[in-house]
């Protein structure tokens, strides 16, 4: 069956770098668009980031642009999101997900469990 | 940027229906999704294309989506709809969600 799991959160310093990294098994990671979607504690789904099925185009929302950075290994069924100059306001849960790249306006038909990301002090 | 706005909260009767919105500049333009969550779990999505239902979601639930607003309508409620529920689009090649309605059912 069609598995997300996230890894790499834990809590870090204001101003440092994580990386996350999702694992896909039970589809092709080759046919879909990946995407990091994340959670403030208490709060709603705010879109991160994603990136086309071959890794060619990348999309980031306007509050991690230039931060973060989305990117993938369909050979190894992997997609990561590097974290830098970590903030405060970066702290909440953050989900892997995915999109048919055939038919976006599905929605996002399978997430992750998510892994929480805590930035301080 | 892009934004859509749900009411924070709806309260309905177990067996009435409940009704939650999604407001966005032209968002009949465009498809809409829903997606439910409840404590402590990832969410689900109920609804994509304005109005189809994903394999697995009960009949009723249903959609629709014009002019401003998207509306997802569920049909004689149940305790176990209960969550929060959120609306989705795509604009200008990134998605962006609605800010999350919490449905009571009491």
């Amino acid at each position: 069956q069609v598995q997300l799991v996230e890894s790499g959160g834990g809590v870090v310093q204001p101003g440092r770098s994580l990386r996350l990294s999702c694992a896909a098994s039970g589809f092709s990671l080759s046919s879909c668009t990946m995407h990091w979607v994340r959670q403030a504690p208490g709060k709603g789904l705010e879109w991160v980031t994603f990136i086309s099925y071959d890794g060619r185009n990348k999309y980031y929302a306007d509050s991690v642009r230039g931060r973060f950075t989305i990117s993938r290994d369909n050979s190894k069924n992997m997609v990561y999101l590097q974290m830098n100059s970590l903030r405060a306001e970066d702290t909440a849960v953050y989900y892997c997900a995915r999109m048919d790249s055939g038919d976006p306006y599905r929605g996002f038909d399978y997430w992750g469990q998510g892994t929480l990301v805590t930035v301080s002090s | 940027s892009y934004e859509l706005t749900q009411p924070p909260s709806v309260s309905v009767s177990p067996g009435q229906t409940a009704s939650i919105t999604c407001s966005g500049d032209k968002l009949g333009d465009k498809y809409a999704c829903w997606y439910q969550q409840k404590p402590g779990q990832s969410p689900v999505v109920v609804m994509y294309q304005d109005s189809k239902r994903p394999s697995g979601i009960p009949e009723r639930f249903s959609g629709s989506n014009s002019g401003n607003t998207a509306t997802l309508t569920i049909s004689g409620t149940q305790a176990v709809d209960e969550a929060d529920y959120y609306c989705q689009a795509w604009d200008s090649g990134t998605v962006v969600f609605g800010g999350g309605t919490i449905l009571t059912v009491l």
